[in-house]
């Protein structure tokens, strides 16, 4: 399958228990935030988006929060399934601006059964 | 069902060739992204369109890259000379954007061209 960085963050978690994948963002100005997962030979799938005027946002299974003050997001998935694995990337655009999608660097999350 | 269609899926091609990859983005969406992907770099923005008029490509090497939308249907995406740098994994996204009046909303990928440069 195809990794994304030489030094990209892992995460291990065994089936059936809660990951948590956290992101930095950086542009203070960013108004618009997405997750994205990206499965090997795939293109990124979204999985869950928040707008800057909330803090937390819930999906089947996920729950993105975010935290302006720090410029800090976080991805929880319940009841981590072995689908799950994937690399998982944070993106920010800020709607003001110039509308780019900007994506972090990605964290891989692998389930062991 | 609606989905970005990328073509080709795979390129193998010699240094200093030209290369286009195509896109179809989904019917509607009147915002298109090409986006790079490296093991080292991630994923990078090249260039982006909105009602087919070229918003940024700041990403985008300019002297070899160039990014056009013919129509609406069609985006593409050219290098020419390719050298083997731009090896890479090359992702066309569609979405909506701001002027829709619903605000910024995800962007949809392709399956993407995985291009290699010998």
């Amino acid at each position: 399958g195809e990794s994304v960085g030489l030094h990209l963050p892992t995460l291990s978690v065994q089936e059936g228990d809660n990951s948590i994948i956290n992101c930095a963002y950086s542009n203070s100005a960013s108004d618009y935030f997405i997750w994205y997962k990206q499965e090997s030979g795939k293109g990124p799938q979204f999985i869950i988006d928040i707008r800057s005027n909330m803090d937390k946002r819930q999906g089947q299974r996920v729950t993105v929060l975010l935290n302006k003050t720090v410029k800090h997001l976080s991805l929880q998935i319940a009841a981590t399934q072995p689908g799950d694995s994937a690399v998982y990337f944070c993106a920010e655009n800020s709607q003001g601006g110039s509308e780019k999608l900007v994506f972090g660097k990605g964290t891989k999350l692998t389930v062991n059964p | 069902d609606a989905r970005v269609t990328q073509t080709p899926r795979h390129k193998v091609t010699e240094m200093g060739q030209e290369v286009t990859m195509r896109c179809q983005p989904i019917l509607g969406h009147n915002t298109v992204f090409w986006y790079r992907q490296t093991m080292m770099q991630g994923l990078e923005l090249l260039a982006y369109f909105r009602n087919r008029a070229p918003l940024d490509d700041s990403g985008m090497p300019k002297d070899r890259f160039s990014a056009e939308m013919p129509d609406a249907t069609l985006a593409t995406l050219k290098i020419q000379p390719s050298e083997p740098r731009d090896s890479a994994v090359y992702f066309c996204a569609s979405g909506l954007g701001q002027k829709t009046g619903r605000g910024n909303t995800e962007a949809f990928f392709g399956q993407g061209t995985r291009l290699t440069v010998v």
